[in-house]
C-alpha cells in the first residue's frame, strides 16, 4: 500500500522561501501530484512530477526523488494569498486512474 | 465554459435521511470519483468510475452508494448507514492523471 507523511503545519513569512516536504512509502507509482486547497475550497492542481528533478512553474517548483521516496514543493517570494493546505499525492500502479492523497500541510504566511 | 459543478453548496440533513449530492462535468472526462473531506484532514476516495455503467470502491466506500448512467453525471447518496456523515465532499474528474475538482458540499446531519 501507500503511505504519505506531510507535516501538518508550517508558518513562513511574507516574500521568503518555504519548502514543504512529502515522503512516501510505496513499491511504485506513475506519477506525484501536489494541490493546493484554500479553506473551504476545492483543491487546484499545482504541479505533477513523473521523472525525478526538478519542475519549476513561476513561483512554484517541485521537486521528486524516487530512491530517496522524497518530494517537494518550493513557493517562492511568499505571498499572503499562498496560506492554504498543500496536498501531496501519488498515482498508484495498479490503478493510473486514482490518487491517494497525504493529509496535507496547512501553511501559515505572516506579514 | 467547462468545469464541475456540484450543488448545493450548503446542504443540512436529519439522522437516518438518505441524501443524494450531484455532480456534472462538462469535460468530456471519462473518470469521476468522490471523495470525503474531514477538518484538518486529506481527502479520503469513496467511490470512483472510469466509464459509464461501471464503478469501484474506494477506500471508505461503507454506507455510501453511486450511479454512472451518464458520462456527465456521478451522483453520491449518503445513507442512513453512514456513521459519521457530516463532511465536506468533494468531487473530481480525469482523463488520466491530473483531477479538476468542483466546488464541493458541505453536508450537516444533526
Amino acid at each position: 500500500g501507500q503511505n504519505i507523511d506531510q507535516p501538518t503545519e508550517m508558518t513562513a513569512t511574507e516574500g521568503a522561501i518555504v519548502q514543504i516536504n512529502c515522503t512516501y512509502q510505496t513499491s511504485g507509482f506513475n506519477g506525484l501530484f501536489w494541490y493546493q486547497q484554500h479553506a473551504g475550497e476545492a483543491p487546484t492542481f499545482l504541479s505533477y512530477n513523473v521523472l525525478d528533478g526538478l519542475e519549476e512553474k513561476g513561483r512554484f517548483s517541485s521537486f521528486l526523488s524516487r530512491s530517496k521516496g522524497y518530494s517537494y514543493l518550493l513557493l517562492k517570494e511568499l505571498q499572503m494569498k499562498d496560506s492554504a493546505s498543500y496536498l501531496c499525492a501519488v498515482s498508484p500502479l495498479d490503478s493510473s486512474y486514482k490518487l491517494i492523497f497525504g493529509s496535507g500541510t496547512r501553511l501559515l504566511v505572516r506579514p | 465554459d467547462g468545469g464541475i459543478t456540484q450543488s448545493p453548496k450548503y446542504l443540512f440533513r436529519k439522522e437516518g435521511q438518505n441524501v443524494t449530492l450531484s455532480c456534472e462535468q462538462n469535460l468530456n472526462h471519462d473518470a469521476m470519483y468522490w471523495y470525503r473531506q474531514d477538518p484538518g484532514q486529506g481527502l479520503r476516495l469513496i467511490y470512483y468510475s472510469q466509464i459509464v455503467n461501471d464503478f469501484q470502491k474506494g477506500d471508505i466506500a461503507e454506507g455510501y452508494s453511486v450511479s454512472r448512467e451518464k458520462k456527465e453525471s456521478f451522483p453520491l447518496t449518503v445513507t442512513s448507514a453512514q456513521k459519521n456523515p457530516t463532511a465536506f465532499y468533494l468531487c473530481a474528474s480525469s482523463m488520466l492523471g491530473e483531477q479538476y475538482f468542483g466546488p464541493g458540499t458541505r453536508l450537516t446531519v444533526t
